[in-house]
C-alpha cells in the first residue's frame, strides 16, 4: 500500500519569499501524485498533478512541483509567495492501476506581510 | 461543470442520533468518494463507488456507517448512532474512471456530536 508523508507540518514565511513544502510518498509499484490547496471550511482543490513525462510539473497559481523518483519525493514550491497563499497544502499519492487516493497530513503555510 | 455539492454544510447532532449527508457529483464523473477529515489530518479514505457498485470500503467505515449511490449519480452517506467521535468534516469527490483522473471535492459536510 502506499503512503505519503509531508515533512512539515507548518511553514511560515514572508511575503514575496520563495517556498518549498516538501513531501516523500511510499510505494512498491509506479504511482500518480498531486497536490491540493484547502482553505478554511472549504473542499480541496487540485494544484498541480504528474502523471508522466517531465519529471517539473506546473500548476495553479504559480506553483510548480518536481518528481524525484530515486528519492521517491514530490516537492511543491513557488518562488514568490502572497497572503493569498496562506492555506493548508495536501500531498497525495495514487497507484497507477489504483483507484484510493492517499493523503498526506497537510503542511500550514502562513504568509505573512 | 457545476462542481461537487454536498448537502448540509454544517450539522449538528446529539449523540446516539441517526445523520445523512448528501452528495452529488460532477455529472460525467463516474467514480464517487466519501473521505473524512479531522482538524489537522489530511482527508481519509472511507469509501467509493464506480458508477452504482460499491467497491471499496475502508476499515474505518465502521457498521454504523452506511453509504449508497443508488442509481449512479447522487450519493448519499448515514451514519447510525452518532458517537462523539464521528464529529468530523465528511468530503465528497468525484472523478472519471482512469486512475490518472484527479478528483474534483465538494465544500463538506461539517458534523458536530453533541
Amino acid at each position: 500500500a502506499q503512503s505519503v508523508t509531508q515533512l512539515d507540518s507548518q511553514v511560515p514565511v514572508f511575503e514575496e519569499a520563495p517556498v518549498e513544502l516538501r513531501c516523500n510518498y511510499s510505494s512498491s509499484v509506479s504511482v500518480y501524485l498531486f497536490w491540493y490547496v484547502q482553505y478554511p471550511n472549504q473542499g480541496l482543490q487540485l494544484l498541480l498533478k504528474y502523471l508522466s513525462g517531465s519529471t517539473l510539473v506546473k500548476g495553479i497559481n504559480g506553483f510548480e512541483a518536481e518528481f524525484n523518483k530515486s528519492q521517491t519525493s514530490f516537492h511543491l514550491r513557488k518562488p514568490s509567495v502572497h497572503i493569498s497563499d496562506t492555506a493548508e497544502y495536501f500531498c497525495a499519492v495514487i497507484e497507477t492501476s489504483g483507484s484510493r487516493l492517499t493523503f498526506g497530513e497537510g503542511t500550514q503555510l502562513t504568509v505573512n506581510p | 461543470d457545476t462542481g461537487v455539492s454536498q448537502n448540509p454544510r454544517h450539522k449538528i447532532t446529539k449523540r446516539g442520533q441517526n445523520v445523512t449527508f448528501r452528495c452529488d457529483p460532477i455529472s460525467e464523473h463516474n467514480r464517487l468518494y466519501w473521505y473524512r477529515q479531522t482538524l489537522g489530518q489530511g482527508p481519509e479514505f472511507l469509501t467509493y463507488f464506480q458508477n452504482e457498485a460499491q467497491l471499496e470500503k475502508s476499515r474505518l467505515l465502521s457498521d454504523r456507517f452506511s453509504a449508497e449511490r443508488p442509481k449512479g449519480s447522487f450519493s448519499t452517506l448515514e451514519i447510525q448512532r452518532t458517537e462523539q467521535g464521528d464529529s468530523a468534516m465528511y468530503l465528497c469527490a468525484s472523478s472519471l474512471m482512469t486512475g490518472n483522473s484527479p478528483l474534483h471535492f465538494g465544500n463538506g459536510t461539517r458534523l458536530t456530536v453533541t
